[in-house]
């Protein structure tokens, strides 16, 4: 079946730093991948997505690129804010079926004045 | 347009009560979903629909119900609460497409005593 596997957290950095929360999947096929994020005391949104290999994905600074040889869909930002404090989870859909999504378990990003 | 809205917000059971979490959305979105959120454990699906009738299992479905009579309301059911559905429920909506985002509601956090 389908899974994804990223970092765990928690994440403490200082404003400015770099960010990359690593995230790995196994799927059939080929799956969308998402990047979803969560403030503190609210639901889910999107905050990138990539539909197919080598695409990138890219949003409020963030960036995400889809390596379908590795696997992989890091998120990386280069100068993070406090504002970027949230729980970040990698997700992806596949065989057409967006609406079951599985995610990672979530890291906790903490950015620090 | 509100996006998809849960009530309640919060709500303490007791064992072997039963309750009905609302969701609704207003998007005209075929597909909704209901997920848990546990710590550590990221989100994992309980049911999901893909249209007015149609509803299937997700990951952990045990322990709860679900019907969709119209397109925009999709209530998830505890028929008799146990403390092991301790969690943050989160009802999610979604267009056809395999990269189409979903769109979450803020979540119903639920403690059972």
């Amino acid at each position: 079946g389908n899974s994804v596997t990223q970092m765990e957290g928690p994440v403490t950095l200082s404003e400015e730093a770099f960010l990359t929360i690593n995230c790995t999947y196994t799927a059939t096929g080929y799956p969308s991948l998402f990047w979803y994020v969560q403030y503190p005391g609210e639901g889910l949104q999107l905050l990138l997505k990539a539909t197919k290999a080598d695409d990138k994905g890219s949003n409020k600074g963030f960036e995400a690129t889809y390596r379908k040889e590795t696997t992989s869909f890091h998120l990386e930002k280069g100068s993070v804010q406090v504002s970027d404090s949230a729980v970040y989870f990698c997700a992806l859909s596949g065989g057409g079926s967006n609406y079951k999504l599985t995610f990672g378990k979530g890291t906790l990003l903490t950015v620090n004045p | 347009n509100a996006g998809v809205t849960q009530t309640p917000k919060f709500q303490v059971l007791k064992t072997g009560q039963s309750m009905t979490l609302q969701c609704a959305q207003d998007m005209n979105h075929e597909y909704m979903s209901w997920y848990r959120q546990d710590p550590g454990m990221g989100l994992r699906l309980i049911h999901y629909s893909v249209g007015a009738g149609i509803t299937d299992q997700g990951e952990v479905p045990n322990g709860y119900n679900v019907s969709r009579s119209t397109t925009e309301d999709f209530p998830l059911r505890l028929l008799s609460a146990a403390p092991s559905q301790t969690s943050v429920y989160f009802c999610a909506s979604t267009s056809q497409g395999p990269s189409a985002e979903q769109y979450f509601g803020p979540g119903t956090r639920l403690t059972v005593t």
